[in-house]
């Protein structure tokens, strides 16, 4: 059974920073591209970033890019998000999601999501 | 960025009512069109992936149509644990783009 478990979500003071974690387990993590997705309080759904089994490929939303930072271990089985420069428009839920085999086919899996609230 | 325009926003609707939800691109995006539940508190799940490729363990009264820029979701009859959101994708270009979200409500 494909399970993500999400960790490292809290309360981060404006500015600060955090990493987040997600823990992959029943299939072969370094075959599938990760994701980010977060979703503020009452609001849709906003894809963050990307990154391939091999970490060849990465790619982020222009509101992330330059403050986040995703990575992998594949060793371990799993993927990271490192937060930098948080703001109170950084407040939401985070989910990773399992890309599905064939790019095209969207996101098969989802962790439950862990949340980060942004507060001075 | 391709923009993906739902609607409506939400609607009510009764159990057994036939509920069409439409998902409209800002360009072409041939079938790269996925839909996705989410129920409140909990994660999203993939329903329909490539436009009309039902999910394994999705129910048959849930499908989906469309290429090109215009998409939309049908369940067929509605059931209770249908309430939800329903969000469209595209998976045609990075960044891969939901659209608003579209929320069933029991009438």
């Amino acid at each position: 059974e494909v399970q993500l478990v999400e960790s490292g979500g809290g309360l981060v003071k404006t500015g600060g920073s955090l990493r987040l974690s997600c823990a992959a387990s029943g299939f072969t993590f370094v075959t599938y591209t990760m994701n980010w997705v977060r979703q503020a309080p009452g609001k849709g759904l906003e894809w963050l970033s990307s990154i391939s089994g091999s970490s060849t490929y990465i790619y982020y939303a222009d509101s992330v890019k330059g403050r986040f930072t995703i990575s992998r271990d594949n060793a371990k089985n799993s993927l990271y998000l490192q937060m930098t420069s948080l703001g109170a428009e950084d407040t939401a839920i985070y989910y990773c999601a399992r890309d599905a085999l064939n790019f095209n086919w969207g996101f098969d899996s989802w962790g439950q999501g862990t949340l980060v609230t942004v507060s001075s | 960025d391709i923009q993906l325009t739902q609607s409506p926003s939400s609607l009510s609707a009764s159990v057994g009512d036939r509920v069409t939800i439409t998902c409209r691109a800002s360009q072409t995006i041939s079938s790269y069109l996925n839909w996705y539940q989410q129920k409140p508190g909990k994660a999203p799940e993939r329903l329909i992936y490539a436009a009309s490729n039902l999910q394994s363990g999705v129910p048959l009264r849930f499908s989906g149509s469309g290429s090109g820029t215009d998409f939309t979701l049908t369940i067929s009859s509605l059931l209770p644990e249908d309430f939800a959101t329903y969000y469209c994708q595209q998976s045609y270009s990075t960044p891969r783009t939901f659209g608003q979200g579209t929320k069933v409500e029991i009438k």
